[in-house]
């Protein structure tokens, strides 16, 4: 089993939709929880933490359920500018950080 | 501020040659990382240098790779006899231990071809 596991998608979604990602986590130890974004060719680029309450940050909504071993990250009004691919990332100790495959968005007019 | 930097951008070597790669964290991050991600794939962990403590070497894929860091900044990651496999994107991230959840800031990466 794979430390952290996510659809790859593609998810072909039209502008102004709501969209969820959801990652599963094999270490039950795992203390800090993260959601990156890689556009085509580039970098990946943190595009926010996510905390045992949940937290927003404009249209991005993260929750995590620790008990479930689950991480979500839901989009909503969904731009053209939001396709990426999404990796959900695990802090597995000593600041090692786990990626997930990650999960391609394409969002079209 | 500056960024993480890294050289060349990219490389094109022959079968069987050593190559060398170079990051540059932000200034004072205490934490660096190598990755690497091959076409349409995850980021593959390679290895993570923490202030002065030993090296976590535990993702590197043989005895081929190595890394090291010098002044507690500026990093090589070396390959040697470099095989087609190596081809991939080899990404350096830096993260400042003092901050919660260890962010990490990823380098533009160098593209590395094997041929």
């Amino acid at each position: 089993r794979k430390e952290v596991e996510q659809d790859p998608g593609p998810f072909n979604v039209p502008e102004g939709a709501t969209v969820a990602f959801n990652c599963t986590y094999s270490n039950s130890a795992s203390q800090s929880f993260f959601w990156y974004r890689q556009d085509c060719r580039k970098e990946p680029k943190l595009l926010m933490s996510v905390y045992s309450s949940g937290n927003e940050d404009g249209r991005f909504t993260a929750q995590l359920n620790r008990a479930s071993q689950y991480i979500s990250l839901l989009i909503r009004d969904s731009k053209l500018s939001d396709s990426a691919t999404y990796l959900c990332v695990v802090n597995a100790g000593g600041g090692k950080l786990i990626f997930g495959q990650g999960t391609e968005l394409s969002v079209k007019p | 501020g500056a960024g993480v930097s890294q050289s060349p951008s990219n490389k094109v070597t022959e079968k069987g040659k050593d190559v060398e790669l170079r990051c540059d964290p932000i200034s004072g991050h205490t934490a660096l990382y190598w990755y690497r991600q091959s076409l349409g794939q995850g980021l593959e962990f390679l290895i993570y240098f923490q202030g002065n403590s030993a090296p976590d070497k535990s993702g590197l894929p043989s005895d081929r790779f190595s890394a090291e860091r010098t002044g507690g900044s500026v990093s090589t990651l070396t390959i040697q006899r470099t095989q087609q496999e190596d081809s991939a994107v080899y990404l350096c991230a830096s993260s400042s231990s003092g901050t919660g959840g260890y962010e990490q800031y990823f380098g533009p990466g160098t593209r590395l071809t094997v041929t």
